[in-house]
């Protein structure tokens, strides 16, 4: 298996601009899960999902950050407009079995930079 | 992260052993995992103890204990590779999720 999969794995861009970052989890895993990373903050869940349905956003900072799973094999989290606060590196994670006692698996992060 | 304390930095020789403490609150938590995290690269599993005592898996072993809200991950033989951070991370079962520590980031010296 190839693991969790992140595009693209560097993003640089402007204030204002829309950003999307995409998660593709391991097959099969049921869990999809997206943090954001920082040092000041340390790693941070923003939202995940079950099944692909939603399950708590309540991390999402802002209403410019929305995430979408439209399948089992597909996640994208977007800001719009992005801001240079938002500079971080924003990992995707699954994992299979049910609830949260399983090991996630993470993806090799994605590094923005919102200038 | 919110309700895991774990120290920010610790520092030690190569060859020797470290412990890497983490405390959190009870409830709501059910077992505990360690991640390690190398510097540019995403965290990686460790270990994930959901019963009271101490697991080994080879240089590393991991002790929990749940009624005092309590780990510690012990690393022997410390090898210069093994400066990372380390993790701790809480199954939420109140909330179906992972609440994950600040990381200890530990700097492993010749």
């Amino acid at each position: 298996d190839a693991g969790v999969i992140q595009s693209p794995r560097h993003e640089v861009t402007e204030m204002g601009q829309e950003v999307t970052l995409r998660c593709k989890p391991i097959s099969g895993h049921d869990y999809l899960f997206w943090y954001r990373q920082t040092m000041m903050r340390g790693l941070e869940l923003l939202i995940y999902f079950n099944n692909n349905v939603p399950i708590d956003d309540s991390g999402m900072p802002e209403d410019r950050f929305s995430a979408k799973m439209p399948n089992a094999s597909f996640s994208t989290l977007k800001i719009q407009p992005s801001e240079p606060r938002d500079s971080a590196v924003y990992f995707c994670a699954s994992s299979f079995g049910g609830y949260s006692y399983n090991e996630q698996f993470f993806g090799p992060g994605t590094r923005l930079t919102v200038l | 992260g919110q309700n895991i304390d774990q120290p920010t930095e610790m520092t030690a020789t190569e060859g020797a052993i470290v412990q890497i403490n983490c405390t959190y609150q009870t409830s709501g938590f059910n077992g505990l995992f360690w991640y390690q995290q190398h510097a540019g690269e995403a965290p990686t599993f460790l270990s994930y103890n959901v019963l009271d005592g101490l697991e080994e898996k080879g240089r590393f072993s991991s002790f929990l204990s749940r009624s005092k809200g309590y780990s510690y991950l012990l690393l022997k033989e410390l090898q210069m590779k093994d400066s990372a951070s380390y993790l701790c991370a809480g199954p939420n079962t109140n909330a179906g999720k992972s609440t994950f520590g600040d990381g200890t980031t530990l700097t492993v010296k010749p």
